[in-house]
């Protein structure tokens, strides 16, 4: 069974830094783009990032461009969103998402790990 | 700029159809879109990828009451024999840009 499944969420104080990952199984991560996906509390779905299978290329939208990286480990089968200098507004429900050969259209969602950033 | 347009709201009668619409903004309108579902307090899945010629492919599971269609720049998802567990919100999604999402509301 193709499944993904996130951790390292939890409550931290603006400026904090926290490191969330995400476990494939069932697949072989190495083969497909991968991405974070965050909700706000009652708002849509929003990109964050996305990392190609090699990770020679990373992309980020503008809100978190130099305070996330993300980065991945093929031989884990893992991704990872290191979050520096967070501020409330990062404060959501991040999902990791599978992505195809080719690009970041998700077929395959994990269960999301909540980030609380607040004093 | 790519923008998806989804319509914040729709309704339908239990065991009715409805076809909820992503709109692809202006030069955009041979880009493939995913559909997923969230049901409420539930993380997304994926019900199927729908491309500009209107062909789908849907994820494991997704029940046929599911399909897919494109007419231009709008690519729509039809759900027939609605259900009480349709009652979710429906996201539209190219690539690295997501739509506003439609919350579905079954009567």
């Amino acid at each position: 069974e193709v499944q993904l499944v996130e951790s390292g969420g939890g409550l931290v104080q603006p400026g904090g830094s926290l490191r969330l990952s995400c476990a494939a199984s069932g697949f072989s991560s190495s083969g497909y783009w991968m991405s974070w996906v965050r909700q706000a509390p009652g708002k849509g779905l929003e990109w964050v990032a996305n990392i190609k299978q090699d990770g020679s290329e990373k992309y980020y939208v503008d809100s978190v461009k130099g305070r996330f990286t993300i980065s991945r480990d093929n031989a884990k089968n893992s991704l990872f969103l290191q979050m520096n200098s967070l501020r409330a507004e990062d404060t959501a429900v991040y999902y990791c998402s599978r992505g195809s050969k080719w690009g970041s259209l998700a077929d395959c969602w994990g269960q999301g790990t909540l980030v609380i950033v607040s004093s | 700029q790519l923008v998806l347009t989804q319509s914040p709201s729709a309704s339908a009668s239990l065991g009715a159809s409805v076809k909820l619409t992503c709109t692809l903004s202006s030069g955009h309108s041979n880009y493939g879109i995913a559909w997923h579902q969230q049901q409420p307090q539930k993380g997304p899945r994926f019900l199927m990828k729908v491309e500009s010629d209107g062909s789908h492919t849907k994820g494991d599971g997704i029940p046929g009451r599911f399909s897919g269609s494109s007419s231009g720049a709008e690519r729509y998802l039809t759900i027939s024999s609605l259900q009480s567990e349709d009652e979710a919100d429906y996201y539209c999604q190219t690539s690295t840009v997501f739509g506003g999402g439609t919350k579905l509301t079954v009567l």
